[in-house]
């Protein structure tokens, strides 16, 4: 059982580039969201998703877009990545936003 | 703004002690509170979570205490041991029929437990 899948690991981009940090799971979990991990300041989310089809703004949103066309998969986009943007980036899933989430273990984002 | 509070940031025991951090909230609509620990490279993991119905609950050496009318709970490592050694977020969400309310998450207090 895979649980909550990030890939890439680890990715450096230019300042103005573009990517895509892909989230998948294979726990049949409804709510799926990503979240930013920066020193001194927790776990903030970005965006989130209550099914597919179904997504939401979360506390730091800006520069940032997500779809949501399965159940499994959650995928970030970065449209034009700045240096603020660097940080760890962490996916989570659970069966509802009141219940235990589900990490997965995280993308490291440099943006040079 | 700010509306769960952690502290400390930072916090060193020694081995078989007692670890405590401590965490305060604003909104009185949160009631779900769940404790993560993370170690280096990892994600988050749920450790322990308590809803307002009770003031505390144990699992094993880890305990939550609840202080509703104060707004603030806690996590007591007790026996500390180096294995415990890692970030521990404390988080809040509300409750609602859809269950689609969002956590909040403290700013993480790195805990190292020294032999």
């Amino acid at each position: 059982n895979a649980g909550v899948t990030q890939t890439p690991k680890f990715q450096v981009l230019k300042t103005g580039q573009s990517m895509t940090l892909q989230c998948a799971q294979d726990m049949n979990h409804e709510y799926m969201s990503w979240y930013r991990q920066d020193p001194g300041m927790g776990l903030r989310l970005i965006h989130y998703s209550v099914g597919a089809g179904i997504t939401d703004q979360g506390e730091v949103p800006n520069g940032y877009n997500v779809s949501r066309s399965t159940t499994e998969d959650f995928p970030l986009r970065l449209l034009s990545a700045a240096p603020s943007q660097t940080s760890v980036y962490f996916c989570a899933s659970s069966r509802r936003g009141d219940q235990p989430q589900h990490f997965g273990d995280g993308t490291r984002l440099s943006i040079l | 703004q700010q509306q769960v509070k952690q502290s400390p940031q930072s916090l060193i025991v020694q081995k078989g002690g007692i670890s405590i951090i401590n965490c305060a909230y604003e909104n009185t609509a949160f009631d779900y509170f769940p404790w993560y620990q993370q170690f280096p490279g990892k994600g988050p993991a749920l450790l322990i979570a308590i809803r307002p119905d009770v003031s505390e609950k144990k699992e094993g050496r880890f305990t939550i205490s609840f202080n509703k009318s104060a707004k603030q709970f806690s996590l007591h490592i007790m026996d500390s041991q180096p294995g415990d050694s890692a970030t521990y977020f404390c988080a809040a969400s509300p409750s609602s029929i859809s269950g689609n309310e969002k956590l909040t998450f403290g700013t993480g207090t790195r805990l190292t437990i020294i032999p």
